[in-house]
């Protein structure tokens, strides 16, 4: 079973409307959490990084959550836009060794 | 943040050739990552690539299928053997500098490859 699931597998959104993106995680020791966009033909770029101590964090129209108790962290579009389309992917560190577990994504398109 | 390139960025083979990827970084680091991502699905690490010293392989890849050389601190090659169809998915090199006390990890445009 994955380590890092995230839903929805995919949506798709109206260009100015907003998102937002689910994943839950079972990777133990957490070290932190990244989100990436990838978009179609590329190799993921890192949106945000996130901490155990850290609850939340911005990048531009991008917002992360970690709620680490829970072990589920969001990442939420404001005022999409075209460019926005592309796979969004979660991945947890493990703090012993550093392994990275990756979420399958979830795809997201932009119509105008 | 570390600028990754890779060649070639997309190939199509014939069935029982190899295929031989590259990776540059702009500035050194101890360790690189080759990555495998089939369609639809999320990135699987293949193995670490250390300088001076042999790749360490994840389970189910071993050495001879994916060959990798690391000369130096900016250079790696991922091979890919003997391919058959199912080799056919994006490769990824990935660095993972520290900056900032934080071990970040950036990942290269990737290397399309379809087998026939």
């Amino acid at each position: 079973k994955n380590q890092v699931e995230q839903s929805p597998q995919s949506l798709i959104i109206l260009e100015g409307k907003n998102c937002t993106l689910q994943c839950n995680y079972t990777v133990s020791p957490f070290s932190n959490l990244r989100w990436y966009k990838q978009d179609t033909g590329r190799g993921p770029v890192s949106l945000t990084i996130m901490t155990f101590s850290e609850n939340t964090k911005s990048n531009g129209r991008y917002t992360a959550t970690l709620d680490a108790d829970t072990k589920q962290s969001s990442l939420h579009i404001t005022a999409s836009q075209l460019s926005d389309s592309a796979s969004y992917i979660c991945v947890v560190t493990r703090s012993n060794d550093y392994k990275l577990s990756f979420g399958a994504g979830t795809t997201v398109t932009v119509r105008a | 943040s570390a600028v990754i390139s890779q060649k070639p960025s997309r190939d199509i083979c014939q069935r029982g050739t190899s295929l031989t990827i590259q990776c540059q970084v702009d500035s050194q680091v101890t360790m690189m990552f080759w990555y495998r991502q089939q369609p639809g699905q999320s990135l699987t690490l293949i193995a670490t690539a250390n300088q001076g010293s042999e790749a360490t392989y994840e389970s189910g890849f071993v050495i001879d299928k994916f060959p990798i050389s690391r000369p130096n601190l900016t250079f790696s090659t991922l091979t890919v053997s003997n391919m058959s169809p199912e080799d056919s998915s994006i490769y990824l090199c990935s660095v993972a500098p520290r900056l900032a006390g934080v071990e970040e990890q950036f990942f290269g445009p990737g290397t399309r490859l379809t087998v026939l």
